[in-house]
């Protein structure tokens, strides 16, 4: 299958601090990319979908202004999580598609694990 | 109700043993559905596509029920290295994907 890569696989932060995550498709065009958030023993949550050169669509109760997400090329998004604060500690995975996906297939990058202190 | 409910178990099951997963979704639309796998602290990766027919791949059958609104997931002579969380995908249009809070299973020796 495709290949996506995520940077970094793991960040320690202090509380207030910004944080960067980046997701890379790295061997297909991905024309829309998700962000989702994973809280141990709890389902994977959507938090936004973005499309290559336009503003990304939140779903409900993700503030957008906290979670900046930007998708400026095929190959790349970033996930900026803005004066981050412990309750923001957890497994963020992006995943892919794009004209590689057939049939509406996500490939999952390998998850960043946040950890604010 | 949610999107999408599965049982999160843990099935226990011994090596050799037959298992099966179901997950029910309630949007009607929904157009495509998956099974994905995801190991401890890993990322969710692709099990199998589940289509109106039924698909098979090895060990692993999935099946579609429209009118009941669930998908299954048959795994026959379980081997320790099936060990993991089994998600539920439903997507409901080209941007709505919703997962399940997964199903764990534990192979036992």
């Amino acid at each position: 299958g495709a290949v996506v890569s995520q940077h970094p696989s793991w960040v320690i932060c202090k509380s207030g601090t910004s944080v960067k995550i980046e997701c890379r498709s790295l061997d297909f065009q991905a024309t829309t990319m998700f962000w989702y958030r994973q809280f141990p023993k709890q389902s994977l949550m959507l938090m936004a979908t973005s499309n290559e050169g336009s503003k990304a669509t939140y779903e409900q109760g993700v503030e957008k202004d906290k979670f900046l997400i930007n998708h400026a090329s095929l190959t790349l998004s970033t996930l900026t999580v803005t004066s981050a604060h412990p309750e923001d500690s957890s497994f963020y995975i992006c995943s892919a598609r794009g004209l590689a996906g057939e049939r509406n297939e996500q490939f999952f990058g390998p998850g960043t694990r946040l950890t604010v202190l | 109700r949610k999107e999408v409910e599965q049982d999160p178990g843990p099935f226990n099951v011994p090596e050799g043993a037959t298992v099966a997963f179901n997950c029910t979704y309630s949007n009607s639309a929904s157009q495509s559905f998956f099974w994905y796998r995801q190991d401890c602290r890993k990322e969710p990766k692709l099990l199998m596509s589940v289509y109106s027919s039924g698909n098979e791949d090895g060990r692993f059958t999935a099946q579609l029920n429209r009118a009941s609104q669930y998908i299954s997931l048959l795994i026959r002579d379980s081997k320790l290295s099936d060990s993991a969380t089994y998600l539920c995908v439903v997507n409901a249009g080209y941007q709505k994907v919703t997962f399940g809070i997964g199903t764990k299973l534990q192979v036992i020796p």
